[in-house]
Parts: structure tokens; C-alpha cells; sequence
């Protein structure tokens, strides 16, 4: 079956340090990968996706390149700030066969602390 | 700015007894998932719906939950009776059928004691 693997957290930055944040999965299909992100006592926020090999997703500084050759989709930014402070999912929504349901396979998860 | 909305967003009960958590999807979505999240297991998928049928509930403990969509704005899970180990954040997440990003609520957090 479908799985996510992210990297073991939690992730602790100083100010305007650069994050990278590993996600590899396994799918039978052909996946979309998205990366969510929750902040503290919220629901989880689409931040950024990409649909086929070699895309590259962005939105608010981060940035992840959908790599069908190494199977990741990495996250990454710059220059983080103490409001990037949140937990980070990473995701694949696979075909099924055509049958597009929307359905989403979640990584466990990656703790983001960014201190000043 | 169209949202999804849970209620409660809070839930403290007492071991056995019945919980019901809502969600109204956003309006015109047609595809409604709930999930569960816990420190120990992440996120799990319990139930997901399309056109207000169920699709798969494979993730949902049948002996004790139940979800239901009465209509298209409206979502429930049922826990009956509830167990302490269902304390939990309940999200529900909706979409539109072919595309993939879910929009989610901000959750219902239960706790049973």
C-alpha cells in the first residue's frame, strides 16, 4: 500500500536558518505530493504541491521538487522565521486507477521550532 | 472566506458515554473525510465520504463509531460509548470530487476520562 516516510523530528532553528525537511514514499500509482502545515491549535493548511515528476511546488519562501527518481519531495526554505514555528505533514494522493477520490496518505508528521 | 466548521471544538466526557462531533463542509464540496489525530499514531484516516455516500470507513472502530452525512452541509461521528483511549483531535476535511487538496477544519479535541 501507499505510505509517507518524514524525517524524524522535532527540527529546533535559530532565526533565518535554512530547513530542509525529508519526505520519501511509496505508491503504486502515479501520486500528487503535497506538504500541510499545522499550526498550533488549528486544523492543517495546504502549503504547497506538485502533481508529476520534476514539478516543483512553492508558497511563502518554501519550496519542494517532486523526484519520481528517489521517490522524496523534500521541503525546504531559506531563511526561516519564528512564525514557520508549526507542525509539517507531508502527503500523496494516488490515482487509484483513475479513480481520483481525493484520498490522502499522511506522513507522521515533522515538529518545526524556530527560535529568535 | 469559505471554511470548514466542527463543533464543538472542545469535549470533556466521561467514560460510556455518547459523543457526536459536526462538521459542515465548505458549500458546494462533495467529498468530506474524517480524520483522527493522536500523539502515538498521527493522523488516521476514519471515514470518508463522496456525494454523502460512504466510500471507506475501513479506519473507524465499527463497534463504537459511526459517521453519517444527513445532508450535504452537514457531517457527524458518533462515538458510543465512548473509551478513554478515544481522547483524541477529531478533524474533518473537505474537498471537491477529482481535486485533490482538502481543506480541514480546526477540530473538535476530546478528551474521556
Amino acid at each position: 500500500g501507499d505510505s509517507v516516510t518524514q524525517m524524524e523530528g522535532p527540527v529546533t532553528l535559530s532565526e533565518e536558518a535554512f530547513l530542509t525537511i525529508n519526505c520519501t514514499y511509496t505508491a503504486t500509482g502515479y501520486p500528487s505530493l503535497f506538504w500541510y502545515v499545522q499550526y498550533p491549535g488549528e486544523g492543517l493548511q495546504l502549503l504547497l504541491k506538485a502533481t508529476k515528476a520534476d514539478d516543483k511546488g512553492s508558497n511563502k519562501g518554501f519550496e519542494a521538487t517532486y523526484r519520481k527518481e528517489t521517490t522524496s519531495f523534500h521541503l525546504e526554505k531559506g531563511s526561516v522565521q519564528v512564525s514557520d514555528s508549526a507542525v509539517y505533514f507531508c502527503a500523496l494522493s494516488d490515482d487509484e486507477g483513475g479513480t481520483s477520490y481525493g484520498k490522502l496518505t499522511f506522513g507522521q508528521g515533522t515538529i518545526l521550532t524556530v527560535h529568535p | 472566506d469559505a471554511r470548514v466548521t466542527q463543533t464543538p471544538r472542545h469535549k470533556v466526557t466521561e467514560m460510556g458515554q455518547e459523543v457526536t462531533m459536526r462538521c459542515q463542509p465548505i458549500l458546494g464540496h462533495n467529498t468530506v473525510f474524517w480524520y483522527r489525530q493522536t500523539m502515538m499514531q498521527g493522523l488516521e484516516l476514519l471515514a470518508y465520504f463522496r456525494n454523502r455516500a460512504p466510500l471507506d470507513d475501513s479506519g473507524m472502530p465499527k463497534d463504537r463509531f459511526s459517521a453519517e452525512m444527513p445532508d450535504a452541509t452537514l457531517a457527524t461521528l458518533k462515538i458510543q460509548p465512548s473509551e478513554p483511549r478515544d481522547s483524541a483531535v477529531y478533524f474533518c476535511a473537505s474537498g471537491l470530487d477529482g481535486q485533490e487538496t482538502q481543506y480541514f477544519g480546526p477540530g473538535t479535541r476530546l478528551l474521556v476520562l
